[in-house]
């Protein structure tokens, strides 16, 4: 079955520098997509950045892009120019295609220091 | 452009009492639909999911049942509400079929409280 592991509870960044999220993920499948969705106080999921397994490039949505390194199974999250409004639950997902459903990490609070 | 609505958005019950939360989907066909759960302090855990009127897939043991009366409409339902169904749900839809490249889409989320 696939797990996904995010191994930083909370997280704590200065507002205008970089962070980085982590999060690892086991599979034997060979295809499958993986995403980003923060979580903030009003507790909607919105998706952040979504990655291919089969694309060697990482993904890029303005300030967030993703760090994947699909033989080590990593798929970190980078935030640059960290605003106030970043502040959030951060969750790792997984969707493969033997099944429709997407499977979660625990998340990660991250807190913006102004 | 599609749309999901879940509702009701905050919601407090008593033990033993019965629970509907009601997902509806617009602006889409036959669309995959799921339930998740969000516990204090933790991530999100399926419930079930629905790829078609009337099929439904439980991932976990529990209190709670779901149904799909049509196609763009998810309920979640119990008959006797336990402590430890309090939480957060969330409804979710994603295109027709398995298309893993697709994200899944949420509602705004049912706080539960059984008190």
């Amino acid at each position: 079955a696939q797990t996904v592991t995010q191994s930083q509870p909370e997280m704590s960044v200065q507002e205008a520098e970089t962070v980085t999220l982590s999060c690892t993920y086991d599979t034997s499948e060979s295809d499958y997509y993986l995403f980003w969705y923060k979580q903030p106080p009003s507790r909607q999921m919105i998706l952040v950045i979504r990655q291919e397994a089969y694309k060697q490039q990482n993904a890029t949505e303005n300030r967030f892009s993703v760090n994947f390194q699909k033989a080590a199974k990593s798929f970190s999250l980078k935030i640059s120019d960290s605003q106030l409004g970043d502040a959030a639950m951060y969750f790792c997902a997984y969707r493969g295609g033997s099944q429709g459903n997407l499977i979660f990490g625990k998340g990660t609070k991250l807190s913006v220091k102004p | 452009s599609q749309t999901i609505h879940q509702w009701p958005a905050t919601l407090v019950q008593p033990v033993g009492s019965p629970l509907s939360l009601e997902c509806t989907v617009e602006g889409t066909s036959n669309p995959n639909l799921y339930w998740y759960r969000q516990a204090a302090g933790r991530g999100l855990q399926l419930l079930f999911y629905s790829v078609g009127i009337g099929q439904i897939s439980s991932e976990v043991p529990q209190n709670l049942s779901a149904s799909r009366p049509q196609d763009r409409q998810f309920i979640l339902s119990s008959k006797k509400l336990l402590l430890s169904d309090s939480g957060f749900y969330l409804c979710a839809w994603s295109p027709k079929g398995i298309y893993y490249n697709s994200p899944l889409h949420f509602g705004n989320g049912t706080r539960l409280t059984v008190t």
